[in-house]
């Protein structure tokens, strides 16, 4: 079963916009992690949050996490045509031989130049 | 540094055919995974391995096996295809059970 649920499930925006995606999980996790998948291609590993951070940023990419409402946002700033691409989270379970990850559906972000 | 790299990138195979597809890593990761992305569906996991000589289950196992006999290679072994096998194929690699897991490109498998 999904344990991550990303909304929405598709987004088009105008470049220079932001992008914002959010991910829903059940269970207690160690980490949260988003990818990114190019149309045909293999996942890219994009940010990890940990459990106990709230926040965190990579160059125009800002994750939140929020433990108590089981989710998280990707915000992605001042998007660019090349940021077109579907987004994943991935979620671990908590607690010792957590050893798989479980991704959510996608939301696909069309940026329109 | 080639990363993650898989062969073959397509196939086709008719029902009831074997095939094998081969995962290959070069980043000295214990961790590898083998899964399955369908439209609409996301990634699942059908198989994984902790380390050399290890597999288990993941959440989709049935109708794969797998082998681990070198560290740098994760095998997924198709016995007997079936058309619900179609999909496009993803292995990954990681240091950890909780870290990054690094991507190969893809094969894409169609089962007639």
């Amino acid at each position: 079963s999904q344990q991550g649920e990303e909304d929405p499930q598709a987004l088009s925006i105008q470049e220079g916009e932001n992008a914002t995606m959010n991910c829903s999980y059940k269970t207690s996790i160690n980490n949260l992690q988003w990818y990114r998948q190019n149309s045909g291609r293999g996942l890219v590993h994009l940010i990890l949050i940990r459990s106990n951070e709230r926040e965190k940023h990579s160059g125009r990419l800002r994750v939140t996490l929020d433990t108590s409402k089981k989710s998280s946002s990707l915000l992605i700033t001042a998007s660019r045509a090349a940021d077109t691409a579907s987004y994943f989270c991935a979620t671990d379970g908590s607690g010792a031989g957590s050893y798989q990850l479980t991704f959510g559906k996608g939301t696909k972000l069309s940026v329109i130049p | 540094n080639a990363g993650v790299t898989q062969t073959p990138k397509f196939r086709v195979l008719k029902t009831g055919q074997s095939m094998t597809l081969l995962c290959a890593q070069d980043m000295n990761h214990e961790y590898m995974y083998w899964y399955r992305q369908d439209p609409g569906m996301g990634l699942r996991l059908i198989h994984y391995s902790v380390g050399e000589g290890t597999t288990a289950k993941g959440e989709v196992p049935d109708g794969y096996n797998v082998s681990r006999l070198k560290k740098q290679n994760f095998l997924l072994g198709l016995e007997s295809a079936a058309p619900s096998q179609t999909s496009v194929y993803f292995c990954a690699s990681s240091y950890s059970g909780v870290d990054t897991q690094y991507f190969g490109p893809g094969t894409r498998l169609t089962v007639l």
